[in-house]
């Protein structure tokens, strides 16, 4: 069974701060998803990385899959009480089926 | 329809009482997955189809737990002997077969409440 880890699991900042969570395996996977999920909703992608230390960018959210492809990083430039919520990590497998890590659950206080 | 769709958003159940969720898949995905998550928590993978079959079926927490689909489209996860333990947000998602970069595409979940 391929796992995910995430760290931290839990991170509370203020408006303006950077920040960057974590999302760690064993194991190679095809390619590595970000959800992000606020409540009462069901997770929504934000990222696909493919290639071994390909670097994605979205607004202030920079994705990177590290060069081995069994870790990846999110970092929030001057985080925004809107990019609150759980940060899930997903992992590819070679049968498509998704592994989802534990989560980071961010709170972005204003 | 235009989105993965759960029914019913809400339940609340007796212990004991069996329960039924039912997930109704983006149209021509042929990929279904039921996740489990508890107040607070990550995803609990519990069962993945691919078109009617389930090829992997570990995450299943107990044999009270089972799950179905039909036709390629709606799935129903059953909890027989519901126990408080089983309260939880089921989510389920979709996502299009044979392709790299699919994306899983979620339903706003059920939430299970055994009382």
């Amino acid at each position: 069974t391929q796992l995910l880890e995430q760290s931290p699991q839990f991170l509370s900042i203020q408006e303006g701060e950077n920040l960057t969570v974590y999302c760690n395996s064993s194991s190679v996977f095809s390619s590595l998803q970000w959800y992000r999920q606020e409540p009462g909703e069901g997770p929504v992608l934000l990222v696909t990385v493919v290639t071994g230390g390909e670097v994605k960018k979205l607004k202030r959210l920079t994705f990177q899959f590290g060069d081995a492809r069994k870790d990846s990083s999110l970092h929030i430039t001057a985080a925004q009480p809107g990019d609150t919520g759980l940060y899930l990590c997903a992992g590819e497998d070679d049968g498509q089926n998704f592994v989802f890590g534990p989560g980071t659950r961010l709170s972005v206080l204003p | 329809g235009a989105g993965v769709s759960q029914s019913p958003s809400n339940k609340v159940t007796e212990k004991g009482k069996d329960v039924e969720l039912r997930c109704d898949p983006i149209s021509g995905h042929t990929a279904l997955y039921w996740y489990r998550q508890s107040l607070g928590q990550g995803l609990e993978f519990l069962i993945y189809f691919q078109g009617n079959s389930a090829p992997d079926k570990s995450g299943l927490p107990s044999d009270r737990f089972s799950a179905e689909r039909t036709g390629g489209s709606v799935s129903t996860l059953t909890i027989q002997r519901t126990q408080q333990e089983d309260s939880a947000v089921y989510l389920c998602a979709s996502s299009l077969m044979g392709t790299l970069n699919t994306e899983a595409f979620f339903g706003q979940g059920t939430r299970l409440t055994v009382v």
